[in-house]
């Protein structure tokens, strides 16, 4: 059954190194999506990704980061310079151009930024 | 905006017993309705979801859910938990057009003891 995956599974950084999480989404899917959850919090909506471009951002998502697909089958997430506040679990999902938005999730990659 | 708010953090209950694990949401227009799983070390899994017709919407593993527009509620439900349940539940809601991000509730920790 295809699924979406993620690596890291787990990322330790330092603060103000720039760290990139990749995700390879269901082949056939069209809509990307980024979301993260810091320890103990819920589940927060970052980027949405649509025919190579942005269509929706959330405030969390500054200039700091930033998505790209840059070889049609990964997905990837970059944060520029890391903050101690950006240690979370971030989800990569993927759906199909479908208005029933089921989205697939992949298993997150926990990023610890000391 | 939407909003979702999962009334309980944490549900304890004894194997075979019914269960529901409540979610209320707030939005000024229509929406989509779902419940992910998240067991341990592992990404978000569809359980059910809403998009129209029928109030009670049956999903995988025996819950099912009802929706209530009135009282903006979306509780999940089992009859009979197993051991297998324990896991994380979480709440969401989507806009019916654009991009459909998944806005989550705070999450239900459901834990079973035998």
């Amino acid at each position: 059954e295809p699924e979406v995956t993620q690596t890291p599974s787990h990322q330790v950084t330092q603060m103000g190194q720039e760290v990139i999480l990749r995700c390879v989404p269901i082949s056939n899917h069209l809509y990307f999506y980024w979301y993260r959850q810091i320890l103990g919090q819920k589940v927060e909506f970052l980027v949405s990704f649509y025919n190579n471009e942005i269509s929706e951002k959330s405030e969390i998502f500054d200039d700091q980061f930033s998505v790209e697909r840059p070889d049609g089958s990964n997905f990837t997430l970059k944060i520029r310079s890391t903050k101690l506040e950006d240690s979370a679990m971030y989800f990569c999902a993927s759906t199909e151009l479908s208005p029933y938005n089921e989205q697939f999730f992949g298993p997150g990659t926990r990023l610890t930024v000391l | 905006a939407q909003s979702v708010t999962q009334l309980d953090s944490q549900v304890p209950v004894f194997e075979e017993a019914p269960v529901e694990l409540r979610c209320n949401y707030s939005s000024s227009v229509s929406v989509y309705l779902f419940w992910y799983v998240q067991y341990p070390n592992q990404g978000l899994q569809l359980l059910l979801k809403y998009l129209s017709g029928s109030t009670l919407v049956k999903g995988i593993n025996g819950f099912e859910a009802e929706f209530n527009k009135s009282q903006t509620s979306f509780h999940l439900r089992k009859p009979s938990v197993h051991i297998s349940d324990t896991a994380e539940y979480f709440c969401a809601v989507s806009d019916l057009q654009g991009a459909q991000k998944l806005v989550f509730g705070q999450g239900t920790r459901l834990t079973i003891n035998p």
